[in-house]
Order: C-alpha cells, then structure tokens, then sequence
C-alpha cells in the first residue's frame, strides 16, 4: 500500500460550485500535513497547512480525521484559477522523512 | 524574500551524455531536498540534505546520479550517463527545518533523446 494516495480525478466542475477530495495515508505516524497546488509545468506552491482542528483560508477548507487517516480539502465558490493539481504532503513524526501524493487534478469550467 | 534559485530551466541532451543542475535555497534554509517529476506523477524524492550532510539518499540511483551540498548552501545534483527515462523535471526544494513545510525553484525540465 502506498504511504500517501489520493483519487487522481480530474474532478471538473462548473464555476461557483463546491469541490472536495480527500488524501489517505498509512502511516499513523505521520504528523504534518499540507496541500499544495502544482499548476501546469509549474512547481508546487504551499497552499495551506492542515491542523488538527481544521483550518480555512478564504475559500479553501482543510480538515484532518486522524482516526480514519485521511486529510481533505474543500473549495468553495470555485473560480477559474482554481484549475490545477492539489498535492497532499504529510511529515513523519519519527523521522521527518516528507511523502507526496500523486495529486488530484481539479477542472473549474466556465 | 528571495526565493529557491534552480538553473539551467530546460535541458536537452543525448543519452549516455552527462548534465548538472544547480540549485541555490531560500538563504537560512537547512534542510534541502531534490525531486524527480514525470508527468502525471507527484513529485518523487531524490536526496535529502540536513546542512552539508545526507539524511536520505535510498531512492537516488547511485550508479548514475550524485549530489552534494558541500558547504551546506547551494548544491549540485549530477547524472551520468543519461538515459532515456530520466527525461523529467528535477525540482529542488528548502525548508528551514526537516519538519518545516518546503519552497519550491521553479524546476529544471530534463529531456534525454
């Protein structure tokens, strides 16, 4: 079993509509969490850490279920610009060795 | 601030032929981080540097590929001799710590004929 997986998609939604995925990983070891955004042969640029208690930036809505070993996130309002690869990345705590998913690519159509 | 400093952007070569990437992190950075993406694929770890010193090298080709960090700031990552599926983009990456999140150069796009 892979360490991180994620549904690659690609979920393509109309603008304005709402967007979640989920990124599931195996090692219960694993302490920190974020997503990234890769655009288009661009690199990876952070998008928001995940806390525990889950976290909002704007749109964007992390959560972290460590029961179920899984992070999500959720965008709300979906705009154009939206349109790009979502990486998961999780921290082991015992030592630090950094797991990427393979990414979820989202679509946002006009 | 400036940001992760990679070079050359692109890369064409022949296989067998040998190519260097460059890469110089976030100033303060410890930790620093070379990745191997193919298309369509998360980004994969090459090498791991904690100041000059490797923390994990274990999916590094060793017979073709070296890094190194020599004075613990900017660093070098070497293939030798290219083959074909290492056409790629080879991102390097810092952070300030390895628990820390990282920041991304821009990437050099690799491609071996």
């Amino acid at each position: 079993r892979k360490e991180v997986e994620q549904d690659p998609g690609p979920f393509n939604v109309p603008e304005g509509a709402t967007v979640a995925f989920n990124c599931t990983y195996s090692n219960s070891a694993s302490q920190s969490f974020f997503w990234y955004r890769q655009d288009c042969r661009k690199e990876p640029k952070l998008l928001m850490s995940v806390y525990s208690s889950g976290n909002e930036d704007g749109r964007f809505t992390a959560q972290l279920n460590r029961a179920s070993q899984y992070i999500s996130l959720l965008i709300r309002d979906s705009k154009l610009s939206d349109s790009a690869t979502y990486l998961c990345v999780l921290i082991r705590s015992n030592d630090y060795k950094l797991s990427f998913g393979a990414g979820t690519t989202v679509t946002v159509r006009a | 601030e400036a940001g992760v400093a990679q070079s050359p952007r692109y890369k064409i070569i022949e296989k067998r032929q040998s190519v260097a990437f460059w890469c110089n992190p976030i100033s303060g950075h410890a930790t620093l981080y070379w990745y191997q993406q193919i298309l369509g694929q998360g980004p994969k770890l090459l090498i791991q540097f904690q100041n000059n010193g490797v923390v994990d090298d274990s999916q590094l080709p060793k017979d073709r590929f070296s890094a190194e960090r020599l004075k613990g700031v900017d660093s070098t990552l070497k293939i030798q001799p290219a083959k074909l599926e290492d056409s790629a983009v080879y991102l390097c990456a810092s952070s300030l710590a390895a628990r820390e999140k990282l920041f991304f150069g821009s990437g050099t796009q690799l491609s071996v004929l």
